[in-house]
């Protein structure tokens, strides 16, 4: 009965590979994000999303893009892995209320990626 | 644009004695702020939200926090520490306006240790 949840909770690669994190939420949420936090505990949006409109943090490398298949995933791919992409990664979700910045979003339990 | 500041990055208590994290945040309009909790190796959790309701905001396990526009600070206090408190505790604030309304600013977040 998980809400949010992601796969794999830990990923280990190799510099310069392709890979891709998982994101479901079961919660009927409109909108799904994408959060980095760095080694200092530091997070930081990367990416928001619902079915018209992804808006993409303008420091985020365009080697990281994410996938909808549907209202209910939210799948980020990183091409071309570099070290400095070590970090965990977590993905939110939050419902459509009016004001939307009224909402609080809910939390996957995150995913740490080690790029060596 | 809006900001939060936490202004402890370490907070150590005794088990039983009052707890106070400090947050103080920037915006130019009434902000909707947050408190989530991290437990070591877990995601985040929310603990209580300010959206221009009541000032006074009571959350989970005992925690409250309470907005004060005159100071602009939100800070989070419980009245007796419990060692399962020991977390990270992030003040966040959400984005009000454009495209990236609903987006959590996130502050770098204050560890909370508490000695037997």
């Amino acid at each position: 009965d998980t809400a949010v949840s992601q796969t794999p909770k830990y990923l280990v690669t190799q510099m310069g590979n392709d890979k891709s994190i998982k994101c479901e939420q079961n919660l009927g949420h409109d909108t799904m994000y994408w959060y980095k936090q760095d080694s200092k505990k530091f997070l930081k949006i990367m990416f928001s999303y619902n079915n018209k409109e992804l808006i993409i943090n303008e420091t985020v490398p365009n080697r990281f893009s994410p996938k909808s298949p549907d209202k209910a995933h939210l799948n980020l791919h990183i091409n071309s892995l570099e070290l400095g992409d070590s970090a965990v990664y977590f993905c939110a979700s939050s419902p459509r209320r009016r004001p939307s910045s009224y909402n609080e979003q809910f939390f996957g339990p995150g995913t740490r990626l080690t790029v060596l | 644009a809006q900001s939060v500041t936490q202004l402890d990055s370490h907070v150590s208590v005794s088990e039983g004695t009052p707890v106070l994290l400090r947050c103080n945040y920037s915006s130019s309009y009434s902000p909707s702020l947050f408190w989530y909790v991290q437990h070591p190796n877990k995601g985040l959790q929310l603990l209580l939200k300010y959206t221009s309701a009541a000032t006074l905001v009571k959350g989970i396990n005992g925690f409250e926090a309470e907005f004060k526009k005159s100071e602009t600070s939100f800070h989070l206090t419980k009245p007796s520490a419990h060692m399962s408190d020991a977390a990270e505790y992030f003040c966040v604030v959400s984005e009000g306006y454009g495209g990236s309304q609903g987006n959590l600013i996130f502050g770098k977040g204050t560890k909370l240790s508490v000695k037997p």
